[in-house]
């Protein structure tokens, strides 16, 4: 089975802070991706990689910045918290074909006040 | 950028009835998956219907991607299936796929 692990289940940080969400996965995907949800919005892409050291932006990138050193992990990065950044933040991971099926760690709320 | 409606949004169902959840979307797409997300968060993967009908257990998906449409079908349902049901469409982009996701159906089942 897939897994797909999340560094924090729940956060809490103040406006301003540098914040970091670490995502796992051990089924060796060259895709990973990064989403925050809210309510009445859904899932909401924020950015996605297909490969080591690559990223690319998906529809709501603005605040945040990512990183993927390792083939394993992709970690998304919040350079200075502000309160409208509090969310669910999901990550997930697929393979590079033929099947894309994505599959979901368990999630981060984070909390900025 | 493609749309994906859900509909409805809220259901309540008594235990042991069935139910129909309908996704919409607004252009042709790779693929399409269902979820479903439990009271802690957890998204699990229901279906990855392209097309045609799926069954697992008490749960069959049926995407026609023709008409731009995927159903979802729930029968004898329990107190467990309650939570939130998200279609989410796949678009192929250079290496890879992004997903859309509709808003969701807010389910839940009573006793």
């Amino acid at each position: 089975d897939v897994k797909v692990t999340q560094s924090s289940r729940y956060l809490v940080k103040r406006t301003g802070e540098k914040v970091f969400l670490e995502c796992v996965q051990d089924m060796d995907h060259e895709n990973m991706f990064w989403y925050r949800q809210d309510p009445g919005l859904g899932l909401r892409l924020i950015y996605f990689s297909y490969d080591v050291k690559m990223k690319e932006k998906g529809d709501i990138p603005e605040g945040y910045s990512v990183s993927r050193e390792k083939k394993e992990r992709f970690s998304l990065i919040l350079e200075s918290a502000s309160t409208n950044q509090t969310s669910m933040y999901l990550c997930a991971s697929s393979q590079q074909g033929p099947v894309y099926e994505q599959y979901f760690g368990p999630g981060t709320r984070l909390t900025v006040t | 950028g493609i749309q994906v409606e859900q509909s409805p949004p809220d259901l309540i169902l008594q235990e042991g009835a069935n139910s129909t959840l309908r996704c919409n979307f607004s252009d042709s797409v790779n693929n399409l998956q269902w979820f479903h997300q439990n009271p802690w968060g957890q998204l699990i993967n229901l279906f990855y219907i392209p097309s045609g009908t799926k069954q697992n257990g008490r749960l069959s998906a049926t995407t026609v991607a023709t008409e731009r449409y995927s159903l979802l079908y729930i029968s004898s349902s329990q107190t467990t299936d309650s939570g939130v049901y998200f279609c989410a469409v796949e678009i192929l982009t250079g290496g890879g796929n992004k997903l859309t996701f509709g808003t969701g159906t807010q389910l839940k089942v009573e006793l």
